[in-house]
C-alpha cells in the first residue's frame, strides 16, 4: 500500500464543474508534487510545493489551481477543464526537495475524465 | 531540454528469463531512479542511485548508475508473472533536488507463464 493517499480514485466531471483532488501523506515529507500522466506516457510535472510554498509551476493553465493547506495535505482545484485534461493525476512527496537522497513516493492517482 | 532515451520500449519474455533495460542521456544526472507502474496505480520506487558507478540490488532487481553519469540500467533476474508492468527510469540533476525529475518513456514488460 502506498503511503501517499489520493482521493477520489475516479472522477468524472463536466467542463463547467468545479472539483478538487486531494492528497495526504503522514511521512513527515516537506515537498509535495502534482503530476499529470496520459495513457502510455511518463508522468509530467505540474506543480511542486516545498515547505508549503509553491516552488515550481510548470506553466500549467490557470484552470488548475494547487493548494497546500499544511505539510501533510495537497489539493488540486479544477475548474472549466477541457476533455484533453482527462488523465491520471498523481500526487507525490519527498523528504526534502533539496536533498539528493530524497526520492519521490507516488500515490495511486486520481483517474479524471472530463466530459 | 533534457531527454532520457529508455530502451527497449517493450519486452515479451518467458517466465524465468532475465531482463535488462537501460536509459541514456546526452547530459549528466546526479540521481537515477527506477520505478515500476502497474495498471491503475501510481509508480512505485524500486531502486534509487546517487553515486556514479553505484551498483544496487533489491531482491531480484539490480540497477547501476553509469560511470559517465549519463546512463543507468536495470536488470531483473528469473522473471515471474508479477513482474509485468511498465518500468520507468528517472534522472535528476537540479542541484540535487528531485523536484525536476526527467522520466524516460517507459519499458512495458510482459511475462508469459
Amino acid at each position: 500500500d502506498t503511503e501517499v493517499t489520493q482521493t477520489p480514485k475516479h472522477l468524472v466531471m463536466g467542463m463547467t464543474n468545479k472539483k478538487s483532488l486531494k492528497c495526504e501523506q503522514h511521512m513527515g515529507h516537506r515537498a509535495m508534487y502534482w503530476y499529470k500522466q496520459k495513457a502510455k506516457k511518463p508522468p509530467e510535472l505540474m506543480f511542486v510545493y516545498s515547505y508549503e510554498k509553491l516552488s515550481i509551476n510548470e506553466s500549467v493553465p490557470s484552470r488548475f489551481s494547487p493548494e497546500c493547506p499544511n505539510s501533510s495535505l495537497l489539493n488540486l482545484h479544477l475548474h472549466a477543464l477541457q476533455p484533453e485534461d482527462s488523465a491520471l493525476y498523481l500526487c507525490a512527496s519527498s523528504q526534502d526537495r533539496k536533498q539528493s537522497n530524497s526520492p519521490l513516493h507516488f500515490g495511486n492517482g486520481t483517474r479524471l475524465t472530463v466530459t | 531540454g533534457q531527454q532520457l532515451n529508455q530502451s527497449p520500449q517493450s519486452m515479451f519474455i518467458q517466465e524465468g528469463e532475465d531482463v535488462s533495460m537501460n536509459c541514456t542521456s546526452s547530459s549528466i544526472f546526479n540521481t537515477w531512479l527506477w520505478y515500476k507502474q502497474d495498471p491503475g496505480e501510481g509508480p512505485v520506487l524500486l531502486i534509487a542511485l546517487y553515486k556514479a558507478g553505484e551498483l544496487t540490488s533489491n531482491g531480484r532487481l539490480t540497477a547501476q548508475f553509469g560511470i559517465t553519469r549519463k546512463d543507468s540500467f536495470l536488470n531483473i533476474s528469473a522473471s515471474i508473472p508479477s513482474d509485468v508492468g511498465i518500468y520507468f527510469c528517472a534522472g535528476s540533476n537540479y542541484g540535487g533536488s528531485q523536484g525536476n525529475l526527467i522520466f524516460g518513456k517507459g519499458t512495458k514488460l510482459s511475462v508469459k507463464p
